[in-house]
């Protein structure tokens, strides 16, 4: 069954320190997500792309947060200078249409920021 | 703005005990209904889905859930759990039209001892 990929899958951080998250979505599927849980709390959505753009973003996708396409295959998260609260799981997600019905997810990075 | 909640945070249950975990929504238009499960250090797992028409939905693992429109809730039963279901439940629900992404329950964390 095809994969959501995620890389790596625990990354440690020092505060201030710019980290990227690495996904492989599935290969025909055309939507791509970012969510997030910090430990104990709900699975948060982030941001939405599609055609190489932002198609949605939440509050939480402030400006310390961006996402790209670099390749054919990738789809990475940056959060380019991380704070204690950056820390969380962070899960990939792509669908092959606009419909939630068709998610798979990523098995995660575990962010900490020390 | 949509909402989930999910009142228990933790069930505890012996081995063939029946199973049902809470899940209402909040939102004004329709929706889609999901069930998801995160086993231990595992990604999310969609267990069931519901967007129109029979409103009993079967997943996969013996699980069901229920749409009721006038309660806005969508618990998820199983009649007899086993050990290997001891895990995270997530409801989610996300618009039928609009933005794509998926708004998460809290999750209940369900024991299941032998």
């Amino acid at each position: 069954e095809p994969e959501v990929t995620q890389t790596p899958s625990h990354q440690v951080t020092q505060m201030g320190q710019e980290v990227i998250l690495r996904c492989v979505p599935i290969s025909n599927h055309l939507y791509f997500y970012w969510y997030r849980q910090i430990l104990g709390q709900k699975v948060e959505f982030l941001v939405s792309f599609y055609n190489n753009e932002i198609s949605e973003k939440s509050e939480i996708f402030d400006d310390q947060f961006s996402v790209e396409r670099p390749d054919g295959s990738n789809f990475t998260l940056k959060i380019r200078s991380t704070k204690l609260e950056d820390s969380a799981m962070y899960f990939c997600a792509s669908s092959e249409d606009q419909g939630a019905p068709g998610y798979t997810f990523g098995s995660g990075t575990r962010l900490t920021v020390v | 703005a949509q909402s989930v909640s999910q009142h228990n945070h933790h069930v505890i249950l012996s081995e063939a005990a029946s199973l049902e975990l809470g899940c209402n929504y909040s939102y004004g238009g329709t929706v889609n209904l999901f069930w998801y499960v995160q086993y231990p250090g595992q990604h999310l797992q969609l267990l069931l889905k519901y967007f129109s028409g029979d409103p009993l939905v079967k997943g996969i693992k013996g699980f069901e859930a229920e749409f009721i429109k006038s309660k806005f809730s969508f618990n998820l039963r199983k009649p007899s759990v086993q050990w290997s279901d001891t895990a995270e439940y997530f409801c989610a629900v996300n618009a039928r039209t609009g933005a794509n992404n998926l708004f998460f329950g809290t999750g209940t964390r369900l024991t299941v001892i032998p």
